[in-house]
């Protein structure tokens, strides 16, 4: 089926490790993003890309790397893993807006991310 | 700064009832509003976006509108089945650099049976 998807779904970090959240997608957009999503709260943009070689941050970048090498491939990397970064990420992907806007339309299913 | 507020934060009705979900934001200098649902364990999945210019959009039983004066969104759900039970987020989009979109914390709806 054609969409966004993510790996792993689950995931247990302890304090100082690295991962890295793999994001595809098959649909040819140009544009994608990663959201964290905290408890109660909505999501918050962490990094986005309007094309492949070209990224940008978002509302709460520290502590997140991204890269974009590729149109169907959004990788998102923790380093040094902290208890703050337990969340559920979602990356997501879109074609420009009718005016340019960048807005999320495709969401993959998450990955559920525990640092203990 | 721009916040989005949805109350109630659950919502539990009977089949067959009609619904109206609410949204408030903080700025009305929105470039558009999207209101979304979130199944459990799943990503969002887009429902319906109204740009600034319109007053509402619709799609099958689904409703919005939107009052950029007033700061506020209804997303109207009509005939409500036990399909609809989801998470149902809002987000409006302010233009930055980067069209930032915002968004609420979402409403959980049931719909008993």
């Amino acid at each position: 089926n054609a969409g966004v998807t993510q790996t792993p779904k689950f995931r247990i970090l302890k304090i100082g490790q690295s991962m890295t959240l793999q994001c595809a997608q098959d649909m040819n957009h140009n544009y994608m993003y990663w959201y964290r999503q905290d408890p109660g709260m909505g999501l918050k943009l962490i990094y986005y890309s309007v094309g492949a070689g070209i990224t940008d941050k978002g509302e709460v970048p520290n502590g997140y790397n991204v890269s974009r090498s590729t149109t169907e491939d959004f990788p998102l990397r923790l380093e040094l893993a902290a208890p703050s970064q337990t969340s559920v990420y979602f990356c997501a992907s879109s074609f420009p807006g009718a005016l340019g806007g960048y807005q999320p339309q495709h969401f993959g299913d998450g990955t559920r991310l525990s640092i203990l | 700064k721009q916040e989005v507020t949805q109350i109630p934060a659950a919502l539990s009705v009977p089949e067959g009832e009609n619904l109206v979900l609410n949204c408030s934001f903080t700025d009305s200098a929105i470039y558009n509003l999207q209101w979304f649902r979130q199944d459990p364990g799943k990503g969002l999945t887009s429902l319906l976006l109204i740009q600034s210019s319109q007053r509402e959009q619709t799609s099958g039983r689904l409703n919005a509108s939107l009052d950029k004066s007033s700061g506020r969104s209804t997303l109207y759900i009509a005939a409500s089945q036990p399909g609809d039970s989801a998470t149902y987020l809002c987000a409006v989009t302010e233009k930055t650099s980067y069209d930032k979109v915002i968004f609420g914390p979402g409403t959980s709806l049931s719909v008993i049976p």
